[in-house]
């Protein structure tokens, strides 16, 4: 089975400053990862992706992913936080272990509401 | 535009009103799935569907039904709503190995 961990319900960082929101995951096979973000009223966007490659990965809006296999975590970073990333983040795993409807399966985590003071 | 569209956004019924969420996506994708969202629960997936005619429970199917008579559509089915229904309600849509698209949301309450 597959399955995600954000293990803080919320962040504060205060803006300019760089932000870490956490995420572990437990899989099978190797993990196919996902960090979506969540503004009020709003559906889920998708920020960036891992499947195989550099461990450092780059998305949308300046935020960038670590992927670390000994440690099974997929951490979210930005160097410098705008208020405007306040939001709620997800993180999200696959199982690349499985094929047919599991190939497309996602588990979300609970979410990690981050608040950017000015 | 690539997009999924949920209708209505907002609905506020009563118990044992049958009601009808619908979906649609523009981007011919194969998959399509039905999420709940509660506070501090997250995302918990209803129903999901891999192709036309084929659907399958998700973790928390009690008290829905769905359709896939056509690709793009996959409307979500409350037949006796009930107040623990009452929830964020997303749609989404992928096709493999990409990432789910997502709608803008349905609030459900029902009193």
């Amino acid at each position: 089975a597959q399955s995600v961990a954000q293990p803080e319900d919320q962040v504060n960082v205060a803006e300019g400053n760089p932000l870490t929101v956490k995420c572990t995951y437990s899989v099978s096979g190797n993990p196919y990862l996902f960090w979506y973000v969540q503004y009020p009223n709003r559906g889920l966007q998708f920020l960036l992706k891992y499947i195989t490659g550099d461990n450092l990965v780059k998305g949308s809006y300046g935020f960038e992913a670590e992927f670390n296999k000994s440690q099974t975590s997929f951490h979210l970073k930005k160097p410098s936080a705008l208020v405007s990333d306040s939001a709620l983040y997800f993180c999200a795993v696959r199982d690349l272990l499985y094929s047919g409807a599991g190939s497309y399966q996602l588990t979300f985590g609970k979410g990690t509401k981050l608040s950017v003071i000015p | 535009e690539a997009q999924v569209t949920q209708n209505p956004r907002y609905l506020i019924t009563v118990t044992g009103k049958k009601l009808t969420v619908t979906c649609s996506q523009n981007m011919n994708h194969e998959y399509m799935s039905w999420y709940r969202q509660d506070p501090g629960l997250g995302l918990r997936q209803i129903y999901y569907s891999m192709n036309v005619e084929v659907t399958d429970k998700g973790d928390v199917p009690e008290g829905y039904k769905v359709s896939r008579k056509e690709k793009r559509n996959f409307p979500l089915i409350l037949e006796s709503p009930s107040p623990n229904q009452t929830s964020l309600y997303f749609c989404a849509s992928s096709s493999s190995n990409q990432p789910q698209h997502f709608g803008d949301g349905t609030r459900l309450s029902i009193l």
